[in-house]
């Protein structure tokens, strides 16, 4: 079966700037997470989603970020404006379902904010 | 269970020998366990995970023991090859989401 899908693979934007990330899911996976990765760091959640609701982001930087899943499958998570502390990995990863703790990851988004 | 800074705790190990990698956890209710493989440039994949009902659970070349006692996690990599270099997350559940430990960096020596 076909694994987590993410875009772009890197991405370098400059301080204050905008940028977005795609993820799809695995095909069936009810339940979409996003994480943050510094260098040398586990993963740290941002937000997480059932279907197309919201089951977590209290870790999100609502300030700044923000994230969607309008059609429970693929999710956009977009940060405007960029500040450099926002250099790390962006994994999404996906399960069957909220208690299914077994997740499975995209390959992430390297992005460098200078 | 919260991760460290920039610099992980690394392991290196003759290619050919057991590794053997640690982890504490820090909640006594949680019931279940996984370790997670990361390659470089890669996405966390799935090793193997283990109930708090269990003490031990076996895979291909790889074993997790679980103490409770202690609070205290380990994976175990028999004859470790070049390809198991990465760095190794263990991950705890907690109100339905993964409560991440911090990695350590296994290096093969040839």
């Amino acid at each position: 079966e076909a694994g987590v899908a993410q875009s772009p693979r890197y991405k370098i934007i400059e301080k204050r700037q905008s940028v977005a990330f795609w993820c799809n899911p695995i095909s069936g996976h009810a339940t979409l997470y996003w994480y943050q990765q510094i260098l040398g760091q586990g993963p740290k959640l941002l937000i997480q989603f059932q279907n197309n609701g919201v089951v977590d982001d209290s870790q999100l930087p609502k300030d700044r970020f923000s994230a969607e899943r309008l059609k429970g499958v693929d999710s956009t998570l977009k940060i405007q404006p960029a500040k450099l502390e926002d250099s790390a990995v962006y994994l999404c990863a996906s399960s069957l379902g909220v208690t299914a703790y077994e997740q499975y990851f995209g390959p992430g988004t390297r992005l460098t904010v200078t | 269970g919260e991760s460290v800074g920039l610099h992980l705790p690394t392991l290196s190990v003759q290619e050919g020998d057991n590794s053997i990698i640690n982890c504490a956890y820090s909640n006594s209710a949680s019931d279940y366990f996984i370790w997670y493989k990361q390659e470089s440039g890669k996405g966390p994949q799935f090793i193997i995970d283990i109930r708090s009902n269990m003490d031990k659970r076996q895979g291909q070349r790889v074993t997790v023991l679980l103490n409770k006692t202690v609070k205290h996690l380990s994976l175990q990599i028999a004859a470790t090859q070049p390809g198991d270099s990465a760095v190794y997350f263990c991950a705890e559940s907690g109100n339905y989401q993964l409560i991440w430990g911090a990695g350590t960096k296994l290096i093969i020596k040839p």
